[in-house]
Formats: structure tokens, sequence, C-alpha cells
């Protein structure tokens, strides 16, 4: 099976404008989740979607938006950058979404960067 | 507040030592623990997942231990190599259904020839 894809791979915006990643799962997997990693504050958790649901919610501002397409295949958005968002933006995705003993598996991320 | 710390933040050491990270974690209610490698610039590979009613799990040359008793889980690797050169993640999923893990804030390994 292909693993997780994610596009662009490399970004770069200016402050102010708007981006949208995209993460495409691994076959047959419903449920995915979108990462940021920084440098300062590690890893952290964006949110989660499942069959098109978002199922859960990290931290972070409504900037930070999310879809799921009914192929499984994920958004996400952030609107009106800020440098602070420069960063790695991970998608994992799992199979069903419900087993407590399965596996997340990671794409290679998008490297933002915001000017 | 659920939080995640690995210990050491850095280690080198030379080829073919043993060696073991750590991991610990502040609320033991977890579902289950995992442990990656993320290699520079890179994704994350997941190398082993430890369900809360296992106490350790083996896959070639690493062996990783629960206790969440004691919230603590370490990374054994045996007879480290160059390519073992990475930076190694600890992530804990607490709740049924959602796949929301926790990261430490990893340790990075240094395999010298």
């Amino acid at each position: 099976k292909a693993g997780v894809t994610q596009t662009p791979r490399y970004l770069i915006k200016t402050r102010g404008q708007q981006v949208t990643l995209s993460c495409s799962p691994i076959s047959g997997h419903r449920s995915v989740s979108w990462y940021q990693q920084t440098p300062g504050q590690g890893l952290q958790f964006l949110f989660e979607y499942f069959s098109e649901t978002q199922r859960n919610k990290g931290n972070f501002p409504g900037r930070f938006s999310g879809r799921q397409f009914s192929n499984s295949r994920s958004e996400m958005n952030v609107s009106t950058l800020e440098l602070g968002d420069s960063a790695l933006y991970l998608c994992a995705s799992r199979g069903s979404g419900t087993s407590i003993g399965e596996t997340q598996y990671f794409g290679p991320g998008t490297r933002l960067l915001v000017l | 507040k659920q939080e995640v710390t690995q210990i050491p933040a850095a280690l080198s050491v030379p080829e073919g030592e043993n060696l073991v990270l750590n991991c610990s974690f502040t609320d033991s209610a977890i579902y289950n623990l995992q442990w990656f490698r993320q290699d520079p610039g890179k994704g994350l590979t997941s190398l082993l997942l430890i369900q809360s009613s296992q106490r350790e799990q083996t896959s070639g040359r690493l062996n990783a231990s629960l206790d969440k008793s004691s919230g603590r889980s370490t990374l054994y690797i045996a007879a480290s190599q160059p390519g073992d050169s990475a930076t190694y993640l600890c992530a804990v999923r607490y709740g049924g259904a959602t796949n929301k893990l926790i990261f430490g804030t990893g340790t990075l390994l240094a395999v010298q020839p």
C-alpha cells in the first residue's frame, strides 16, 4: 500500500495570506489527524477527522481549520498567516478509527515558511 | 495536565553500545504508547506500539517497555548503529475513539562510527 502523502512538500507564504495543505491517507484508512511541529513547541495536535466529521480539536486559534472528504482525503487551511505559523505540518492516518490497537502512520509533512 | 517528557534530550554513543531512552507521562490512564523515530526534516516512522494492557513490545534490536503505574516507558536499542541516529519520540494516546497523541519532547540520538 502507498503511504500517507502530503502536498505540497514545501511552501513559502507571506504574512496575511492563507494556505491550504492536503493529505491523502493510506487506502482504507478513515481517520486523519493533523499536527504542527516547531522547534519551540514540539509536536502539537491540531485536529482529527473521521468519516468527514471533526472528532477532536487541539488548542489552536480559529484561523486553523480543516475538512475531510468522502474519500478520506483531508485538507487543512490556515488563514491570515503569522510568522509563528512557520512549521512542519504533519498528517497521520489510522484504520477504522475505533480500535485501540492501531498504529498511526505519518506522512512526510509540509514545511511552511511564512515571511 | 497531560504531559509527556523524555530524558535525555540528547545522547551520543559509540557504535555497538546498548542504550536506553526514557519517556514519562503524568496521567497514567493511557490507552497506548507509541515510539517513533524522525530523521531530519522528515516525517515520523512508527517503531513500536504498546497497548495499555501490555508490558513490552519487541522489534528486531528494539524493545519498548511500559509501566503504567509509574508513568514510564523505556526504549532499549541493542548494538546501536550509525543508521540509528535520529530523533526518537514517544507519544501517548488517551481515550477510546480519539486519535489524539500527546508527544514527548524527543531524544536526539547520535551514534558515532
